[in-house]
């Protein structure tokens, strides 16, 4: 089955710089999604990507379907303390289950 | 309204014992599953329900039983727990289990074996 590699791991910030995370996979996606797991609650979809080359914004993200289909980048400008929490990718392979492979995440700390 | 709603939040129990999950989501889906989230915070689906019916069953161990009463219920039970058991599980439900779907996801219940 398909892959999804995730990094950074984590990432330890001061508040304001921006952020840049990103997800590779071994096989072609048809779809990319960027969720935000908040400490002791579930994943919130963040930003989702159908397309090839798409780069969709929502407030101070922004995230892109890699031109490849293998890949797919999730940047935070600006960062504050509420952006602390996991940043998960998760894509579906074309062609293969419509239920999404999640990357292992990216742990966001902001410090003030 | 919460969308998706699990219980319990919380969850402590011995080894051997046997004990349930529920989940409940009031967005009309059709589509529901069940995850496992590890120490590592790595996300594996376990289970997917559509309309009441199974769709998916991920190489789950056949201790671990969802039961779908209607399409907006999907509980899950699990016998004779085991250590490694211990996890974070999330429903989700999605509208109608394709390709363009959104998953919504349930606060988790955090399952600690001892």
């Amino acid at each position: 089955g398909q892959q999804l590699n995730q990094s950074p791991q984590s990432m330890f910030i001061q508040e304001g710089e921006d952020v840049s995370m990103n997800c590779t996979s071994s096989s072609i996606f048809n779809t990319w999604l960027w969720y935000k797991q908040d400490p002791g609650e579930g994943p919130v979809l963040l930003i989702a990507l159908y397309k090839a080359g798409e780069l969709t914004s929502n407030g101070r993200l922004t995230a892109q379907f890699g031109i490849t289909r293998k890949d797919s980048f999730l940047n935070i400008s600006a960062s504050i303390p509420s952006d602390v929490g996991i940043y998960f990718c998760a894509g579906r392979e074309s062609g293969g289950s419509y239920i999404p492979t999640f990357g292992r995440g990216t742990s966001l700390i902001v410090h003030p | 309204d919460t969308a998706v709603s699990q219980t319990p939040k919380y969850l402590v129990t011995q080894m051997g014992n046997d004990k349930s999950i529920k989940c409940e989501q009031n967005l009309g889906h059709d589509t529901m599953y069940w995850y496992k989230q590890d120490s590592k915070k790595f996300l594996k689906i376990m289970f997917s329900y559509n309309n009441k019916e199974l769709i998916i069953n991920e190489t789950v161990p056949n201790r671990f039983s969802p039961k779908s009463p209607d399409k907006a219920h999907l509980n899950l039970h699990i016998n004779s727990l085991e250590l490694g058991d211990s996890a974070v599980y999330f429903c989700a439900s999605s509208q109608a289990g394709g390709a363009g779907d959104t998953q919504y996801f349930g606060p988790g219940t955090r399952l600690t074996v001892l």
